[in-house]
C-alpha cells in the first residue's frame, strides 16, 4: 500500500543546531507540503513543492528550507533551530487541488 | 486573502446526541472546502470535501456538511455521535485552481459516555 512516512517521530535538539526532518511518500504525488501545528494556530504551511526542483514558501517559512531532488522526498531543514520552532511538523502529499492531501504521522520537535 | 474561522475550540457532547461544528471562511473568489479529522497522535484524514454541485456533502463515518455561499459557511454535522468520534476537527479552504490549503484553528470534539 502507498504511504507517507516521516522520520524521526520525536526529536530533541539544542538552540542553534541544524535539524533535518525527513518525509517520504510512495503515492508518486507531484505535490508535497510541510505544515507545523501549534495550539491555537491549527496547521500553518511552511513550504511546498509542485514537482522535482520546484519549491515555494508558505505562510511561515522563515528559518526553514526544503529541497526536492526526486518525487518521493521533501526534507525540511531548520538552519539554526530556535525555541519558537518547537512544534509538531506534518508532511503531506496530493495529486492536485481536487484531490485530498495525505498526511504523515508527524514529527514532534523540541528545541531546548 | 482567504481565511478560515472555527468559532468553537472545544465542543463536548453526550454519546448518541447530534453535533454541529461550525466553520466560516472569507474569500473574494471561488473556493474548495474540506473537513479533516485528527485522532490522537495521528496525522489528518479527510472527512469530506466540497468542490462543486450539491451543497450537501456526505463524508465518512456518518458526517455531512452543507456549503452555504451566502453565509460563507461550511458547518459539519453528525446526527448521532459515538465515543470513537472524539478527535480534533479541522476546516480548510483552498482557492479553485490552487493546491494549498488554509486551515482553521481546529475544534476538539469530546464525546461523553
Amino acid at each position: 500500500d502507498a504511504e507517507i512516512t516521516q522520520s524521526p517521530r520525536h526529536k530533541i535538539t539544542e538552540t542553534g543546531r541544524q535539524v533535518t526532518l525527513a518525509c517520504h511518500q510512495t503515492w508518486n504525488h507531484n505535490n508535497m507540503f510541510w505544515y507545523r501545528q501549534d495550539l491555537g494556530h491549527g496547521l500553518r504551511l511552511i513550504h511546498y513543492s509542485y514537482g522535482v526542483q520546484d519549491t515555494n514558501k508558505g505562510e511561515v517559512s522563515d528559518g526553514y528550507s526544503v529541497s526536492r531532488s526526486n518525487t518521493e522526498d521533501l526534507p525540511l531543514t531548520l538552519e539554526s533551530a530556535a525555541s519558537s520552532q518547537t512544534s509538531v511538523y506534518f508532511c503531506a502529499s496530493s495529486e492536485g487541488t481536487l484531490y485530498e492531501q495525505y498526511f504523515g504521522p508527524g514529527t514532534r520537535l523540541t528545541v531546548t | 486573502a482567504q481565511s478560515v474561522t472555527q468559532l468553537d475550540s472545544q465542543v463536548p457532547v453526550f454519546e448518541e446526541a447530534p453535533v454541529e461544528l461550525r466553520c466560516n471562511y472569507s474569500s473574494s473568489v471561488s473556493v474548495y472546502l474540506f473537513w479533516y479529522v485528527q485522532y490522537p497522535n495521528q496525522g489528518l484524514q479527510l472527512l469530506l470535501k466540497y468542490l462543486s454541485g450539491s451543497t450537501l456533502v456526505k463524508g465518512i463515518n456518518g458526517f455531512e456538511a452543507e456549503f452555504n455561499k451566502s453565509q460563507t459557511s461550511f458547518h459539519l454535522r453528525k446526527p448521532s455521535v459515538h465515543i470513537s468520534d472524539t478527535a480534533e476537527y479541522f476546516c480548510a479552504v483552498s482557492l479553485t485552481g490552487a493546491n494549498n490549503l488554509f486551515f482553521g484553528t481546529g475544534t476538539r470534539l469530546t464525546v461523553i459516555p
